[in-house]
């Protein structure tokens, strides 16, 4: 079955530096990008960016680009979504995703269950 | 950046009606479209993909259409478990995009 476990939740204060994982099971990791979305709350959602995990190939949205990295370790199945100086607007639930094999021509159809990360000040 | 505008926001309909959703797009985004449901503390979930083809384990009761800029979700005879909040999404151009969402609520 394939399978994305994320972090557990966070609580942290404004200003300090944040990673969140998502751990890949039941299938070739290095294989399958992986997309990050955000949700704010009571809010829609938000596209942050993909990673190949096979070449580390990152494309980020305009309105993050700077503000967050995403990375992966093939060897142990997982991509990160780290933050260098949380501000109180990161405060969202970040789902990650699964998407196609190769060339993006298909959908991201397995998440992760989501890692609430609250920022207080 | 493609935009997409979803309509109503809100939808009440009585559970064994029927529900039609609209998405439309800033621009032209072919037929890569894809809906997705959202139940409340849970994550999305891939319900049509391509415009029209439903995504593995969805009823025959969701069916999407539409290209170009103007597509439709329909949910014939609702379920208790369709209530829920529905989100468009454009693959075209990066950055991809959603919809603000429409909730479908019970009547």
């Amino acid at each position: 079955e394939v399978q994305l476990v994320q972090s557990e939740p966070e609580v942290k204060k404004r200003g300090e530096s944040l990673k969140i994982s998502c751990k890949g099971s039941g299938y070739s990791f290095p294989k399958f990008w992986i997309g990050w979305v955000r949700q704010m709350p009571g809010r829609g959602l938000e596209w942050m960016g993909i990673i190949n995990p096979g070449d580390s190939d990152v494309r980020y949205s305009p309105s993050f680009q700077g503000q967050v990295t995403i990375s992966a370790d093939k060897p142990i199945s997982t991509a990160y979504l780290q933050w260098t100086s949380l501000k109180a607007s990161d405060t969202a639930i970040y789902y990650c995703a699964r998407g196609p094999s190769g060339v993006l021509d298909s959908w991201f159809d397995t998440w992760g269950q989501g890692t609430l990360v609250t920022v207080s000040s | 950046e493609i935009e997409l505008t979803q309509s109503p926001a809100t939808l009440s309909v009585s559970p064994g009606e029927r529900a039609t959703l609209s998405c439309r797009a800033s621009q032209s985004i072919y037929i890569y479209l894809a809906w997705y449901q959202q139940k409340p503390g849970q994550a999305p979930r891939l319900v049509i993909s391509d415009a029209s083809n439903r995504a593995t384990g969805i009823p025959a009761r969701f069916s999407g259409g539409g290209s170009g800029t103007d597509f439709t979700l329909t949910i014939s005879g609702l379920e208790p478990e369709d209530f829920a909040v529905y989100y468009c999404q454009q693959r075209t151009n990066w950055p991809w995009t959603f919809g603000q969402g429409t909730k479908v609520e019970i009547k």
